[in-house]
C-alpha cells in the first residue's frame, strides 16, 4: 500500500547497475525462504525462493543468496531498471501451514 | 494476482462498528491467510486456515475472527473496530506442502480506515 514505504530503509542505485537487497532471518531452524516485492498499491509478488539446503539459486535478473551460519539472504538484481523500484521483503517459514514471518523491507529506488 | 480478489477494495468506518472482509480464490489451494500490513512493521500474521471449518490464530489475531465455511472463501471481521486497526489487509492462499509449493500468493489488498 501507499504507506507501506514509511520509515524503511532505501537502496538508491542507477539504471544499469546490479543491486543487492539484504535481509537477517530470525529463526536458525527455519528451512524455506521467499523473497518478494512490492509495488506501491499492491499485494507482494513473489520473486524467487531457496531452500536451506542450498546456498545460491538464481532466476531471470535474480540471484538468492543463503548465509545459514549468520542467518543472512540477499537478493541480487542484475541491469537494474526502473521497473524494479519496489519494496522488497523477505520471509522465512516458520512453523507449519507454509506460516511466513517477513521482515520489515527495503525500498529500491532506481533512478535513470 | 493468482485468482485471488479481496472485497471491499476501501473501506471507511466508525469506531465500534463491525466489518467483514471477503477473500475470494479460485485456485483450490487449501490454505488461506490473513495479514495486516503497517508502517514500520512489514506484514503481519492475524489469522490462517488450513481448510474449510479449520482456522487458527496468527501474531496479530485480538480484535478478529475469522471463518472459512467453503474452499474458495476466507473471512475476517472485526467485531468492534478500533483505530488501531487502521491498515491495509492483504489474503493470501498456499498449496499444502505435500505438493512442494510453499510460496503464497497474495490479493490486491484492503484499506480499511477506522474514524
Amino acid at each position: 500500500g501507499e504507506n507501506v514505504g514509511l520509515h524503511l530503509p532505501t537502496l538508491s542505485v542507477q539504471e544499469g547497475d546490479n543491486s543487492i537487497i539484504n535481509c537477517a532471518y530470525s529463526n536458525s531452524a527455519s528451512d524455506y525462504f521467499i523473497w518478494y516485492k512490492q509495488e506501491s498499491g499492491k499485494g507482494p509478488q513473489f520473486i524467487i525462493d531457496i531452500r536451506s539446503n542450498m546456498d545460491k539459486r538464481q532466476g531471470q535478473r535474480v540471484t538468492v543468496l543463503l548465509n545459514k551460519t549468520v542467518k543472512h539472504l540477499s537478493l541480487q538484481i542484475a541491469a537494474t531498471q526502473p521497473g524494479d523500484s519496489a519494496v522488497y521483503f523477505c520471509a522465512e517459514i516458520s512453523g507449519g501451514y507454509n506460516k511466513l514471518i517477513f521482515g520489515a523491507g527495503t525500498r529500491l529506488a532506481v533512478h535513470p | 494476482d493468482a485468482g485471488i480478489t479481496q472485497s471491499p477494495r476501501h473501506k471507511v468506518t466508525e469506531t465500534g462498528t463491525p466489518v467483514t472482509l471477503r477473500c475470494h480464490q479460485t485456485e483450490n489451494h487449501r490454505y488461506m491467510y490473513w495479514y495486516r500490513q503497517d508502517p514500520g512493521h512489514g506484514l503481519r500474521l492475524i489469522h490462517y486456515s488450513y481448510g474449510v471449518k479449520d482456522t487458527d490464530k496468527g501474531e496479530v489475531s485480538d480484535g478478529y475472527s475469522v471463518s472459512r465455511s467453503k474452499t474458495e472463501d476466507f473471512l475476517l471481521t472485526l467485531e468492534s473496530a478500533t483505530s488501531s486497526q487502521t491498515s491495509v489487509y492483504f489474503c493470501a492462499i498456499s498449496e499444502s506442502p505435500s505438493g512442494g509449493a510453499y510460496e503464497q500468493y497474495f490479493g490486491p489488498g484492503t484499506r480499511l480506515t477506522v474514524t
